[in-house]
């Protein structure tokens, strides 16, 4: 089973970008998606890469104002949200599916904190 | 803003038996697209308790299990225990929106 685990907490002021990692056990064919949860609320989805081809895929509120990268010498993908605002305030956390689909392994959450 | 709608809450007493539901539209549940089921317990990351509709993965007990058929899907829980007391969300794809898409989640209290 692939761990994944990433990278700390971040308070950024509101306009700013944040940068947030996710480092796997192991790199092989798999999709890395990125998903935050809101203070309170429900889940939702931001989007995939496949580190070894880098090929991505977003939601399409999330279009043009992400982006996903990925380091395949070190397992570590990473998702750089800009232009923050207070409403991007949530915990983002990384998961790992083989095929678009289900999501069987995920990373600890990271909490991103945006202020004025 | 979720696609699938989930029922807020559901509760039930220990040893009972509680479903929930997860009602979608035609450009996802209906278009025949797996769901697959979260369990969340407060202040962690979401584990996954059932994929493509009805599997477990090896380590969630059998008191877990999905089911679906047509545009119904739903998890049910057996014997209902204080462990269980978590959120659940139902997540599929939406053809609509070329992406996943997770359910408005449910929150399980064991009375």
């Amino acid at each position: 089973q692939v761990q994944l685990v990433q990278s700390g907490a971040e308070v950024k002021k509101t306009g700013a970008s944040v940068k947030v990692s996710c480092k796997a056990s192991a790199f092989a064919d798999y999709y890395i998606h990125w998903v935050r949860q809101a203070p309170g609320q429900g889940l939702e989805w931001m989007g995939w890469i496949i580190p070894n081809s880098g090929a991505t895929n977003f939601a399409q509120k999330f279009q043009g104002r992400v982006t996903l990268t990925s380091d395949t010498s070190i397992s570590t993908a990473y998702m750089d949200l800009g232009s923050l605002k207070s409403g991007d305030t949530a915990v983002y956390f990384c998961a790992i599916s083989e095929a678009p689909g289900y999501f069987y392994s995920w990373g600890q959450g990271t909490l991103v904190t945006v202020s004025s | 803003q979720s696609v699938l709608t989930q029922p807020p809450s559901v509760s039930g007493a220990p040893g009972q038996r509680v479903t929930i539901s997860c009602t979608g539209s035609s450009s996802n549940i209906g278009a025949g697209y797996d769901v697959h089921w979260y369990q969340q317990l407060p202040g962690t990351a979401p584990r996954l308790l059932i994929y493509s509709n009805f599997l477990r993965p090896s380590g969630v007990p059998d008191r877990f299990s999905g089911s679906k058929s047509g545009s119904s899907v739903s998890l049910a829980i057996t014997g209902l225990q204080a462990e269980d007391e978590a959120d659940y969300y139902c997540q599929s794809y939406d053809s609509g929106l070329s992406g996943e898409v997770f359910g408005t989640g449910t929150k399980v209290t064991v009375l």
